[in-house]
């Protein structure tokens, strides 16, 4: 089983700071079939990235993944205030499926 | 429009079953796998299982053998979930996901609050 670990735990910023999210993986996530969801409180989470770095659809260009094998990341360059979230990595490579355990992005 | 639809929520008791379905309008459900995700209050998001387009086949989380059922009616692009033998800690929202054509969960149902009390 691939174990995803998400840092920081919690991120706290401002509304038009940049943002850098982590994700490790216990071993290598094989053709990077690595994603992002992103959750708001009472809603489903909504996939962001797929790929390691492809945006899904509808997915506004200040967001973009990068990594490959065991690290991985998702950038946030200009925080909007609908961007206040818990994002989720995901191992969708081989089963069982892992997510991460979440970083939640706070407003400062 | 494209959507999962699931059913509304439960209240069970501990050692009962309960079964959450999940429907799929537009073109969403035919040849795609669905998978099942749980979260516990205040809790990340957990995989459960995954069923194939024709329903034939299933994949569960090795916690979950034994207690998890999948199944899928075609003729109504309907796939169901079932837990029996319930405990205070199965109570979550459980999600129905689609996987894409490259494996990512593109779309999601709105989640069914299941909770266990007695």
């Amino acid at each position: 089983e691939i174990v995803l670990t998400q840092s920081p735990g919690t991120l706290s910023l401002s509304p038009g700071e940049r943002a850098t999210l982590s994700c490790r993986a216990s071993q290598r996530v094989s053709s990077s079939y690595l994603g992002w969801y992103q959750q708001k409180p009472g809603q489903a989470p909504r996939l962001l990235m797929s790929d390691a770095s492809s945006r899904a659809t509808g997915i506004p260009d200040r967001f973009s993944g990068s990594g490959s094998g065991t690290d991985f990341t998702l950038t946030i360059s200009r925080l909007e205030p609908e961007d206040f979230a818990v994002y989720y990595c995901q191992n969708y490579g081989s089963s069982p499926y892992t997510f991460g355990q979440g970083t939640k992005l706070e407003i400062k | 429009q494209v959507q999962l639809v699931q059913s509304g929520a439960e209240v069970k008791k501990p050692g009962a079953s309960v079964k959450v379905s999940c429907k799929a309008s537009g073109n969403i459900f035919t040849n795609y796998y669905l998978h099942w995700v749980r979260q516990a209050p205040g809790q990340g998001l957990e995989w459960m299982g995954i069923i194939n387009p024709s329903g034939d086949r299933t994949t569960y989380a090795q916690k979950m053998q034994g207690r998890v059922t999948m199944t899928r009616d075609t003729s109504t692009s309907t796939v169901f979930m079932e837990v029996s033998s319930l405990r205070s800690e199965d109570t979550a929202v459980y999600y129905c996901a689609r996987r894409d054509v490259r494996g990512a969960f593109d779309y999601w149902g709105q989640g069914t609050l299941v909770t266990v009390s007695s």
